[in-house]
This record gives structure tokens, sequence and C-alpha cells, in this order.
């Protein structure tokens, strides 16, 4: 299994401003992932952050919004950049361990609240 | 036609009673399964994995049917502890790498 630290759990930042959350894993994991999860609904893939190059992007999402970084296999982060209330959200971080049939695990989420 | 599909409910039940969910998802070369538990305001935690060949792990059981393409978590026994949003989630080849879809959650609500 893999123990995933995220932070800043919650933060209530000013619209246009930028914040920054941070990923770390405990283990050695192949593949990383960023989430959004609005309240009431599911979670939504944002991208997938690969070490050493750009991340992978869903529909939707743009680097310009949403900078990823990982500049090693254990750890990465995610900036949501000018941010508006509509960015208020829970980001989750994600690991998967291996390839194939391996179950992912998560952060315990940052709650942004933009006002 | 979204790719991983689920009934949002909510599901009601009284303690005790038995309870399934189904999921349906859209790309015939998914490889692997899952289901996942969300409490309130937490992350998602892994129920359990499920298996061709269907798996049981006490009071749950999951089944998968690959030539439907669906999914399914029976719960015997509910307890109040139950209570909780279920997701179903499928795992993609996708460009070298596996990408993992959610389903939008199915919400249990057991009462007493």
């Amino acid at each position: 299994s893999a123990v995933i630290s995220q932070k800043p759990s919650r933060d209530i930042c000013q619209r246009g401003t930028s914040l920054t959350i941070q990923c770390q894993v405990d283990s050695q994991v192949t593949m990383m992932f960023w989430y959004r999860q609005q309240p009431g609904q599911s979670l939504t893939l944002i991208a997938t952050a690969n070490q050493g190059s750009e991340a992978t992007y869903e529909s939707g999402f743009v680097i310009d919004k949403f900078p990823i970084s990982r500049p090693n296999l254990t750890f990465s982060t995610l900036t949501v950049s000018n941010m508006s209330p509509e960015d208020s959200s829970i980001y989750l971080c994600s690991a998967t361990l291996a390839r194939g049939r391996s179950e992912a695990f998560f952060g315990q989420g940052t709650r942004l609240t933009v006002v | 036609r979204k790719e991983v599909e689920q009934d949002p409910g909510p599901f009601n039940v009284p303690e005790g009673a038995t309870v399934a969910f189904n999921c349906t998802y859209s790309n015939s070369a998914s490889q692997s399964f899952f289901w996942y538990r969300q409490d309130c305001r937490k992350e998602p935690k892994l129920l359990m994995s499920v298996y061709s060949s269907g798996n049981e792990d006490g009071r749950f059981t999951a089944q998968l049917n690959r030539a439907s393409q669906y999914i399914s978590l029976l719960i015997r026994d509910s307890k109040l502890s139950d209570s909780a949003t279920y997701l179903c989630v499928v795992n993609n080849p996708s460009g070298g790498y596996q990408k993992v879809t959610f389903g939008t959650g199915t919400k249990l609500q057991v009462i007493p």
C-alpha cells in the first residue's frame, strides 16, 4: 500500500491569487494523478503528472490554469492559478504503485474556497 | 455515453437489508475494476477489486460481466456504518499507461 501526504488540507484564497498543493508518496509509484471533486459530484481527472516532463491534461483542463510538476517519482505539485470562486472544490492527489491491475491511493484532499 | 455510469441513488435501506449496485462501462478494453467507498468529506478508499470470477469479502460480493460490460456490488446484512457513497472505478489502457475513471457514485443510506 501507499501513504499519500497532501497539503494544505484546506485553504481560503482571494480571487486572482494562486495556490500550490503538494503531494508526497511514501512508496515508489508509477503513476500520479490530480483530481477535482466539486460538491456532490464524483471525481474528475485533471491530469496525469509525468515525471520530468509536462503533465498530460484531460479535456477542459489546461496547463496555464493548472500547472503541474513532478520532479521525481514520489512528489508532485498542482497549482491552481488566477483563482475564481468557480475553482472552489476539493483537489485530490492519487497514485498507483504498478501498471496493470493496481488500485489507486489517495491523499486526504485539499478543500479550496475562493472568495 | 459516459465512460463509467452508475445510478446516483440515494438508496435508503433498513439495517439488515441486502442492497445491490450496478455500474456499466463503455470501453471494452478496460482491464481492471474496483469498488471504492467515499465517506462524507473524506477521500475515496478501496473497498474491493473486482475479478472476472467474482469475489467476496465478508458481507460484500463483487461481480464482473465482461460481455455486458457491467460490474455489480452486493452488500448483505447492511450496517449503519455502510452509509457512504460507493464509486465504481475502471482502469483503461491509455497511451501506454492506465487511466483511472470514476463513476459518479451511488449514495447509500442505511436507516435504523
